[in-house]
């Protein structure tokens, strides 16, 4: 099976703009959950989908938004940047829920905001 | 928030040698997961501890769980030099509506020297 794919990989974007991510799941996998990676702060949950409803929510600004498509495909957006959101977005699928069941994590997209 | 907290934050032994990681949370907990990253990468799950099991192995791994103390630990055995990394213990619980998504600690990084 090919594994979580995340696009683009890397990504220079300015103060205010806003930035679209892109999520494929494992085939299969119902789940898609995101998450920021930054050396401060950490790993922190961003919001959980499951069958195109967010199920999970994460403490981040509504700046952060996300939506699941049929195919489980996974998007999340970030409006108006500030620097602070450079980091690592990480995407994971899992077969029926993130806190029930392992997850598969894509590379990830690394954002620097200017 | 950060739940788990992982220690000691840094480790680093000769290859060969067994490493230990600790990781304590601070709220009841459906499981536990253990998550490996490489360099920025994106996680590797390596293996998943339900509140109701006390020990699990997976190869040269090794996963206790103590709910009376809200504490794990994961026993690398037999180090090798691809072991270094990032380990991340990671918690998932239980709301109202269902599992919550998976609140990750700040992670144990691991060196291993030849």
């Amino acid at each position: 099976k090919a594994g979580v794919t995340q696009t683009p990989r890397y990504l220079i974007k300015t103060r205010g703009q806003q930035v679209t991510l892109s999520c494929s799941p494992i085939s299969g996998h119902r789940s898609v959950s995101w998450y920021q990676q930054t050396p401060g702060q950490g790993l922190q949950f961003l919001f959980e989908y499951f069958s195109e409803t967010q199920r999970n929510k994460g403490n981040f600004p509504g700046r952060f938004s996300g939506r699941q498509f049929s195919n489980s495909r996974s998007e999340m957006n970030v409006s108006t940047l500030e620097l602070g959101d450079s980091a690592l977005y990480l995407c994971a699928s899992s077969l029926r829920g993130a806190g029930t069941y392992e997850q598969y994590f894509g590379p990830g997209t690394r954002l620097t905001v200017t | 928030s950060q739940q788990g907290e992982e220690d000691p934050q840094a480790l680093s032994i000769q290859e060969g040698e067994n490493a230990t990681m600790n990781c304590s949370y601070k709220t009841s907990i459906n499981n536990l997961q253990w998550y490996r990253q490489n360099s920025g990468r994106g996680l590797v799950h390596l293996i998943l501890i339900r509140s109701n099991e006390r020990e699990k192995h997976s190869g040269r791994l090794r996963v206790t769980l103590d709910t009376s103390k809200k504490s794990s630990s994961l026993l690398i055995t037999a180090s090798r030099a691809a072991d270094t990394a990032s380990y991340f213990c990671a918690t998932a619980s239980y709301s109202g509506g269902g599992a919550d998504g998976l609140t990750f600690g700040k992670g144990t990084h691991l060196i291993i020297q030849p």
